[in-house]
């Protein structure tokens, strides 16, 4: 069974500072993962993946991920935190060969707090 | 946009009544998926539909059923509500027919059992 970590429940950054939200995963086989962001009321909105090559993975709105195969790590990072980047951040995992239908596998979350 | 609508968005309904949550697609994906939301447990996936009338179970699909009677419409039900079931639900689309394909998601419906 597949299964995704986010360590921290909170994690709090000045504005301007660099941020990372951490994400572990377990998987059979290669992994695809995903980053996705939810604002207060509102559904998951799609920010990045990793499916092959690049280590690290650019997404929308400044964010990167980098893919770390030997820590089966896949965390998210920004050189520089804006207060508009508050929100709730859930890491997803699909195994390779879990067929097409199948669903992500979400982490618990991390609420992300950027102070001006 | 990946023209997803949910209805309702809100409902309250007291323990014993049924619910049909419905999930409405504008752009013929193949693949739907239904989600809790909990906090402390994330998203947590109910069924799945990979067709018309085709649907399979997720990780928390006891109390729940689904239908899929057009490519467009995947219904949720919860024959008897119980308050184990307030939460807010969440209907998604996989982006292509590739198992590498990011979902996109509707903006939830919030649902209480009292």
């Amino acid at each position: 069974a597949q299964s995704v970590a986010q360590p921290e429940d909170q994690v709090n950054v000045a504005e301007g500072n660099p941020l990372t939200v951490k994400c572990t995963y377990s998987v059979s086989g290669n992994p695809y993962l995903f980053w996705y962001v939810q604002y207060p009321n509102r559904g998951l909105q799609f920010l990045l993946k990793y499916i092959t090559g690049d280590n690290l993975v650019k997404g929308s709105y400044g964010f990167e991920a980098e893919f770390n195969k030997s820590q089966t790590s896949f965390h998210l990072k920004k050189p520089s935190a804006l207060v508009s980047d508050s929100a709730l951040y859930f890491c997803a995992v699909r195994g390779f060969g879990g067929g097409g239908a199948d669903g992500l596998t979400f982490g618990k979350g991390t609420h992300l707090i950027i102070q001006p | 946009d990946a023209g997803i609508t949910q209805s309702p968005r809100h409902k309250v309904t007291e323990t014993g009544t049924p619910v049909t949550l419905r999930c409405h697609q504008t752009e013929n994906h193949r693949y739907m998926y239904w989600y809790r939301q909990d906090p402390g447990h994330g998203l947590r996936l109910i069924h799945y539909s990979y067709g018309v009338k085709d649907t399979d179970k997720g990780e928390v699909s006891d109390g729940y059923s689904v239908s899929r009677s057009k490519t467009e419409d995947f219904l949720l039900t919860l024959e008897s509500a119980t308050s184990s079931q307030t939460s807010v639900y969440f209907c998604a689309i996989k982006s292509d027919g590739r198992s590498t394909g990011e979902l996109f998601f509707g903006e939830g419906s919030r649902l209480t059992v009292l």
